[in-house]
């Protein structure tokens, strides 16, 4: 079935230095893949998408590139902030109209 | 500003009590969701409605019911709530045009005792 795995649950970095975290999937379907994120005590919000495979997309600093030859969609950023912090799920489109399949989530802590 | 708001915001009850959590929106949307969060598990539907009346299951449905009778307001219904039901609930909505971009509300953290 439709799955997307996050292998990380918990990332600490100090601010300043790169982070990749980490999204592969499985899908019977044409790949459409969503970071979100959630800060404390807050709603989830969509950060990235993509459907175009080798393409890079970008959003407030993050960047994220579909590869369908390996089912990876993870996310980076060069130079994390402590603002950063926060929880970040990835998802896959799924079968039906408006299915969403998450992650597990990476919790992402940025310290001083 | 799209919002979607959710009614309570915390709420404790007891076992075998009943559980109304409500969501609404204002952005007209179509398509509404309920999930639950728990550590570890990420985000999990529960049921997803395409419009007034159109409500279907998700991947943990059992437990829970759904009521959806204006497009902006989506209920959800625990009858005879479970410890393990214990979770913070989440509301999402989103347009036809682009399903898969939710905008989801502030949650309701709710506690079966």
């Amino acid at each position: 079935g439709d799955s997307v795995t996050q292998t990380e649950g918990l990332v600490t970095l100090t601010k300043g230095l790169p982070v990749m975290l980490n999204c592969t999937y499985q899908t019977t379907y044409s790949p459409f893949l969503f970071w979100y994120v959630q800060h404390l005590n807050e709603a989830p919000k969509l950060l990235l998408k993509s459907s175009t495979d080798n393409k890079r997309t970008e959003h407030q600093g993050f960047y994220a590139t579909l590869h369908k030859s390996s089912s990876s969609f993870h996310l980076q950023k060069s130079s994390v902030q402590l603002s950063d912090s926060a929880l970040y799920f990835c998802a896959s489109r799924g079968s039906a109209l408006g299915r969403l399949h998450f992650g597990a989530g990476t919790q992402l802590i940025v310290i001083p | 500003d799209m919002k979607v708001t959710q009614m309570p915001r915390y709420l404790i009850k007891r076992m075998g009590e009943n559980v109304l959590l409500e969501c609404g929106q204002d952005m007209s949307h179509e398509t509404m969701y309920w999930y639950r969060q728990d550590p570890g598990l990420g985000l999990q539907l529960i049921y997803i409605s395409y419009d007034v009346d159109s409500n279907s299951e998700g991947d943990i449905p059992k437990g829970y019911r759904v009521s959806r009778k204006k497009r902006e307001h989506f209920s959800l219904i625990l009858d005879s709530a479970k410890t393990n039901q214990t979770s913070v609930y989440f509301c999402a909505s989103s347009l036809p045009s682009t399903v898969y971009e939710q905008y989801f509300g502030p949650g309701t953290r709710l506690t079966v005792l």
